[in-house]
């Protein structure tokens, strides 16, 4: 299958410092890409979604200006957490789809971000 | 009432038993259905998915649906230690959006 690779996996920041992860698909170009939190023992929560090119879509209750969204090339998207607080320690998920085959949907490792 | 219901488990089995994993959704204009398996601390990783009602068997996996009653099932037989994971439904309408859709996912142990 495809591979979409995501980093940091892991990382650790203090309150009111900012965060920046990428998502990249390494063999396909993915037109959309979709950015996850999951929060221990619960499903994905869709966060936001982005075309190549556009500003992303946020789902309610997700703010814009806190969760920074860039999908600037069709291999790379990334998500800054800005001005990080402990609530926003989570894990995140990005995913990429080519829009070709809209039933696969590639995930990458994912993010454990943890604020302190 | 969440669009996909699925029990969160967990689940335990002992190795080699036949695991029947479950979902239920509401919206009707869910076309494609999706399986996931979660490693902890790891993205989902994309097992097998289904389009409207049947069945679809990869190996030891057998998806099936049926959307009269909205009901999604993964049944994994012969199933090994290795199968441990959580292991999450999920659907999307597929008209013009592919966007997910997931139940909360279901925490399968497989015992030696």
């Amino acid at each position: 299958g495809a591979v979409v690779s995501q980093h940091p996996s892991w990382v650790i920041c203090k309150s009111g410092t900012s965060v920046k992860i990428e998502c990249r698909s390494l063999d396909f170009q993915a037109t959309t890409m979709f950015w996850y939190r999951q929060f221990p023992k619960q499903s994905l929560m869709l966060m936001a979604t982005s075309n190549e090119g556009s500003k992303a879509t946020y789902e309610q209750g997700v703010e814009k200006d806190k969760f920074l969204i860039n999908h600037a090339s069709l291999t790379l998207s990334t998500l800054t957490v800005t001005s990080a607080h402990p609530e926003d320690s989570s894990f995140y998920i990005c995913s990429a789809s080519s829009g070709r085959r809209g039933t696969e949907a590639f995930f990458g490792q994912g993010t454990r971000l943890t604020v302190v | 009432q969440k669009e996909v219901e699925q029990d969160p488990g967990p689940l335990s089995v002992p190795e080699g038993a036949i695991v029947s994993l479950n979902c239920t959704y509401s919206n009707s204009a869910f076309q494609y259905f999706m399986w996931y398996r979660q490693y902890s601390r790891k993205g989902p990783e994309l097992l097998m998915y289904t389009y409207s009602s049947g069945n679809k068997e990869d190996g030891r996996f057998t998806a099936q649906v049926d959307k009269s009653s909205k009901y999604i099932s993964l049944f994994i037989r012969d199933s090994q230690p290795s199968d441990s994971a959580t292991y999450l439904c999920a659907s999307f309408s597929g008209a013009g959006s592919y966007q997910l859709t997931f139940g909360k996912g279901t925490k399968l142990s497989v015992i030696p």
